[in-house]
């Protein structure tokens, strides 16, 4: 099956940095989605970008689906951005319509 | 808040017992899908519905069983718990397939004691 994998696994940052999240994967996708979970287990939906570029304040991500990669842009970083970033995708033709979520990137953003 | 509502949100029992975990979709969604996500698994898939029918399964064990009622809400049943089954459960919803976001309620925390 399709392979999801994130980079960095884990990421410190002081208050006030910028930082880039990758997302790879090993065959095509129709659906690519961002979310964040913060510290109380709650998934948020950050993103849905199959392809192309999309910004939201201080968060964008662009997806280039034809050499199968994602990032997640976050600027001016906050500690309320801490918690684990996830990047999940659907196969394209795939035999499931199941989200196959990378492991994560866990990020501390300290004060 | 996503719209997608799971009850209970905390839920702590005893090794063997049996557990319903419920989900309501966001309002004109059709799929709904299932989520398991322990500390040493991550974030897995175990079970998908649409308009009632199951139309994907992931790794679900066959102590667990789910179904989506014709209102389209769901319940996930674990049965003969065990110690392995703690895990944070989620259920997410989406408008159709493939090409659609989702959209994931709060969990369901389950401790198996």
């Amino acid at each position: 099956g399709i392979q999801v994998e994130q980079s960095p696994p884990d990421l410190i940052l002081q208050e006030g940095a910028n930082s880039t999240l990758r997302c790879n994967f090993s065959d095509s996708v129709n659906n690519l989605q961002w979310f964040h979970q913060n510290p109380w287990g709650q998934l948020i939906n950050l993103f849905y970008i199959p392809s192309g570029t999309k910004q939201n304040g201080r968060l964008s991500a662009t997806t280039v689906a034809t050499e199968r990669y994602s990032l997640l842009y976050i600027s001016s970083s906050q500690t309320t951005d801490s918690g684990v970033y996830f990047c999940a995708v659907r196969n394209y033709g795939g035999a499931t319509n199941k989200l196959i979520f990378g492991t994560g990137t866990l990020l501390a953003v300290q004060p | 808040d996503s719209g997608v509502t799971q009850t209970p949100k905390h839920l702590i029992t005893a090794t063997g017992q049996r557990v319903t975990l419920r989900c309501s979709p966001r309002s004109g969604d059709l799929s709904v899908y299932w989520y398991q996500q322990s500390l040493d698994q991550g974030l897995q898939f175990l079970i998908q519905y649409y308009n009632g029918e199951e139309r994907a399964k992931g790794n679900i064990l066959e102590r667990f069983s789910a179904q989506q009622f014709p209102d389209l809400h769901s319940e996930l049943n674990l049965s003969s718990l065990e110690l392995g089954d703690s895990a944070l459960y989620f259920c997410a919803s989406s408008v159709g397939q493939g090409k659609t976001e989702a959209f994931f309620g709060q969990g369901t925390r389950l401790t198996v004691v």
